[in-house]
């Protein structure tokens, strides 16, 4: 089944730098790849997401990459602001239509902390 | 519009008890999905359901049982509690519809303490 890893575990940035958290996964047919920031004591909430036949997506100061060839995707956090600190998870999922069973299967996550 | 909702919010169990977890969603999404989150484990997914009356075994499914009777329901049974079981539960529904809308709503998770 799918696997997927996750680094750094933590990350400490001072505000301003920028933030970067890189995943592999192992499952090829996986086309899907969305990252969900998780506050403290809140649920996860999508922030931005990828598909296979996408190589770069960008959203304000965030930005995710996907190398398809090496298998793994990255989320990129420019700018960083106090508000950025969060655990962050990438996700990797094979988006197919009802006949097939669509797992989602989350990295361990990223704990990100933006000193001010 | 309540989103996905997780009944109850905290619970203490004792070694051997019983008990389920439920999970609505007003939103008629077609998949539902239990995760189990623990410290530096990230969310590890359970049981998962594709719709109506169907389910599915996830990454750690042993000592757990799900059933989707109803579309808006995905419940999650503990048959016999254990402390390996502390956790904190979230479940989660995405559309599926033929739109390919994949965003996973959340619920507001269970803290379950087995003791």
């Amino acid at each position: 089944g799918e696997n997927v890893e996750q680094h750094p575990s933590t990350l400490s940035v001072q505000e301003g730098d920028s933030a970067v958290i890189k995943c592999t996964y192992s499952d090829s047919a996986s086309n899907y790849f969305p990252w969900y920031k998780q506050e403290l004591g809140k649920r996860p909430q999508l922030i931005i997401d990828i598909r296979s036949n996408v190589g770069e997506k960008k959203d304000q100061r965030i930005a995710v990459t996907l190398n398809k060839t090496a298998k793994h995707f990255s989320l990129h956090i420019t700018e960083t602001q106090p508000e950025d600190s969060a655990v962050y998870f990438c996700a990797a999922s094979i988006d197919v239509m009802k006949t097939s069973y669509d797992k989602v299967i989350f990295g361990p996550g990223t704990s990100l902390s933006v000193i001010p | 519009n309540a989103g996905v909702t997780q009944t109850p919010k905290f619970r203490v169990l004792k070694t051997g008890q019983s008990m389920t977890l439920l999970c609505a969603q007003d939103m008629n999404h077609e998949y539902m999905y239990w995760y189990r989150q623990d410290p530096g484990m990230g969310l590890r997914l359970i049981h998962y359901s594709v719709g109506e009356g169907t389910t599915a075994k996830g990454e750690v499914p042993d000592g757990y049982n799900v059933s989707r009777l109803k579309k808006q329901n995905f419940l999650l049974g503990l048959e016999s509690a254990a402390p390996s079981q502390t956790s904190v539960y979230f479940c989660a529904s995405i559309d599926g519809g033929p739109l390919l809308n994949t965003e996973a709503f959340f619920g507001q998770g269970t803290r379950l303490t087995v003791v």
